[in-house]
């Protein structure tokens, strides 16, 4: 079936780093996303990306994240800076369409250490 | 906002057993479910998507439940085997809202012995 890529699988930085979370989506997807899953606790939305923007982001995407994908290459998201309590597995998904009908795709997630 | 619960947390059965998770949600206008299985170090796997049109799914060796009333969600893995061993989760999805965005249960790690 379709698969969702990210790199790498797992990040140890310190504490006010800067980290990139790469993701590479299905081709012909056109909407992209990002979860938060802390150690034992359920997966939770961050933002949904789509046409180059942001439509829509939960609390937990705070200020010091962003995200891209530039010229349609990888969907990236950035933490700048790190704090601890950004240390979790962070999924990424695509999906063909936007209605709640649709099935997302999610890659292995990245392990982020924040030390 | 959507609350979805799932029990439990950790289950192990026999091979040949069955294996029955639970998640009850909260908003009344989810209308799109989903099962997803993840075994370790993979990606989730989409198991069933389920619309909330139809109470009784299908799939081959498991059996997924719609309780509209209870507002509940279950799957029960019939004769289980060890390579049904893995994390399950539900989600949940709303028909209108301007963009998909799924509410995952904490996840069941299942494990089947021989």
């Amino acid at each position: 079936g379709p698969k969702v890529l990210q790199i790498p699988s797992h990040q140890i930085i310190d504490m006010g780093q800067m980290v990139t979370l790469n993701c590479d989506p299905v081709s012909n997807h056109l909407y992209f996303y990002w979860y938060k899953q802390i150690l034992g606790q359920q997966m939770e939305f961050l933002v949904n990306f789509y046409n180059g923007k942001v439509m829509e982001k939960s609390k937990l995407f705070k200020d010091q994240f962003s995200v891209e994908r530039p010229d349609g290459s990888y969907f990236t998201l950035k933490i700048q800076p790190t704090a601890l309590e950004d240390s979790a597995v962070y999924f990424c998904a695509s999906s063909l369409g936007q209605s709640g009908a649709e099935t997302l795709y999610f890659g292995s997630g990245t392990r982020l250490t924040v030390l | 906002g959507e609350q979805v619960e799932q029990r439990p947390p950790h289950l192990s059965v026999r091979e040949g057993d069955s294996a029955f998770i639970t998640c009850t949600y909260t908003d009344p206008n989810s209308y799109y479910f989903f099962w997803y299985k993840q075994e370790p170090g993979a990606s989730l796997q989409l198991l069933m998507k389920v619309f909330s049109s139809t109470e009784i799914n299908e799939g081959q060796g498991f059996t997924v439940l719609l309780n509209k009333k209870d507002k509940r969600l279950s799957l029960n893995l019939t004769a289980a085997h060890p390579g049904d061993s893995a994390a399950y989760f539900c989600a949940v999805s709303a028909l209108s809202g301007s963009f998909n965005k799924l509410t995952f249960g904490a996840g069941t790690r299942l494990a089947v012995c021989p």
